[in-house]
């Protein structure tokens, strides 16, 4: 079975501008959330999504969003990228809701100058 | 409000044990998560255990949980070099995938 897939996998950015990034979830398991990592705040939540629906929301600003397709997959947008966006963005996938295992994916790397 | 903490660093020698230890500080948490983060890797699920649960062993690995003192530990018997990495604790609580992760632990093993 294959694993959390993330695309793509390194991206450098210009400040101002905005990014889309792609998770493709282990086949059957229909709930992605999404991580950003940072050297100085560690690893934390930004949202998940089941069934297309976000059902829980980190504290980041607005511009970051995301959605759900009908087949899992599940997109994060940045707009108006900062210096401060510089991160390594994780997505994980899991069967259900809660107490399921939860896979990550191997990162995207987001730079932004 | 939800807080873990680890230490920053541990270093053993190959064939010793390895403890990492996490104190968490939600007392609604359901289940807690050891994941392991290579560099420039993403985060490999090892074990998890549910709160009503003490202990948890699986091969090498052996989770301990204190849930009156908030206290997780991870036991790695015979720890090797390939296990040199960054080990996170993770916990769920509230409901849904939400995971609040301690700082990591990196781990050094020496020959």
């Amino acid at each position: 079975k294959a694993g959390v897939t993330q695309t793509p996998r390194y991206l450098i950015k210009t400040r101002g501008q905005q990014v889309t990034l792609s998770c493709s979830p282990i086949s059957g398991h229909r709930s992605v959330s999404w991580y950003q990592q940072t050297p100085g705040q560690g690893l934390q939540f930004l949202f998940e999504y089941f069934s297309e629906t976000q059902r829980n929301k980190g504290n980041f600003p607005g511009r970051f969003s995301g959605r759900q397709f009908s087949n899992s997959r599940s997109e994060m947008n940045v707009s108006t990228l900062e210096l401060g966006d510089s991160a390594l963005y994780l997505c994980a996938s899991s069967f259900g809701t809660s107490g399921y295992e939860q896979y990550f994916g191997p990162g995207t790397r987001l730079t932004v100058t | 409000g939800e807080d873990v903490e680890q230490s920053l660093f541990l270093s053993v020698r190959e064939g010793d044990s390895s403890v990492i230890n996490c104190t968490y500080t939600d007392s609604s948490s359901t289940y807690l998560y050891w994941y392991k983060q290579e560099p420039g890797a993403g985060l490999q699920l090892l074990t998890y255990i549910f709160s009503n649960m003490d202990m948890k062993q699986d091969q090498r690995l052996t989770v301990l949980l204190n849930k009156k003192d908030k206290h997780l530990s991870l036991r790695i018997a015979d720890t090797q070099t390939g296990d040199s990495a960054i080990y996170f604790c993770a916990e769920e609580a509230g409901g849904g995938n939400k995971l609040t992760f301690g700082t990591g632990t990196q781990l050094k093993v020496e020959l």
